[in-house]
């Protein structure tokens, strides 16, 4: 089956500075890769997604990449603010069912 | 507004006991799932279903089952309840390849 690893566990940045968590996976036929944020005591929530057929989406100060060669994607967050901070967790998709497959989740926190 | 809502927040089982953990979705999604969340471990998979009567296991099916009668419900049943089965459980759904809803969670303890 699908297996979704994610780095860093934990990531501590400043206000203002980017963050950057990484994702692989291992099934090339995965073709959806959402990210979910969870914030304390709450359930996860979709923040960007991206598919198989797209290398780059961007919204505000969110973007993801997708390289399917390597099986790697990334989150991008700039000027983060202290509302970023929460656990972040990358999926992959695979099969017409949407199986998804979820990383072990990055803690970021952003400092004043 | 998309609801999953699960049927408790809190339980608290005896080992041994039969349990059942019920979510319900209001958006006609034909995915329904079923995760466990442990610290440091993240969401892993237990069942999930893309049509009525229709599973298939996820990564952590041992100890679980589930039933889908109808579209809208996903049942998790854990037919003897241990204590390596405390913890929280998410329930979500989805069309396919679209974002996944989220019910609050159910945390599990079992003494």
């Amino acid at each position: 089956g699908e297996n979704v690893e994610q780095h860093p566990s934990t990531l501590s940045v400043q206000e203002g500075d980017s963050a950057v968590i990484k994702c692989t996976y291992s099934d090339s036929a995965s073709n959806y890769f959402p990210w979910y944020k969870q914030e304390l005591g709450k359930r996860p929530q979709l923040i960007i997604d991206i598919r198989s057929n797209v290398g780059e989406k961007k919204d505000q100060r969110i973007a993801v990449t997708l390289n399917k060669t390597a099986k790697h994607f990334s989150l991008h967050i700039t000027e983060t603010q202290p509302e970023d901070s929460a656990v972040y967790f990358c999926a992959a998709g695979t099969g017409g069912g949407n199986k998804l497959t979820f990383g072990t989740g990055t803690q970021l926190k952003v400092e004043l | 507004d998309v609801k999953v809502t699960q049927s408790s927040r809190y339980l608290v089982k005896r080992t041994g006991e039969k349990v059942f953990l019920e979510c319900v979705q209001d958006m006609d999604h034909e995915n329904m799932f079923w995760y466990r969340q442990d610290p440091g471990l993240g969401l892993r998979l237990i069942y999930f279903s893309y049509d009525v009567k229709m599973k298939e296991k996820g990564d952590i099916p041992e100890g679980y089952s589930v039933s889908r009668e109808k579209k809208e419900r996903f049942s998790l049943i854990l037919e003897s309840a241990s204590t390596n089965q405390t913890s929280m459980y998410l329930c979500a759904s989805s069309f396919s390849q679209t974002e996944a809803f989220f019910g609050q969670g159910t945390r599990l303890t079992v003494v």
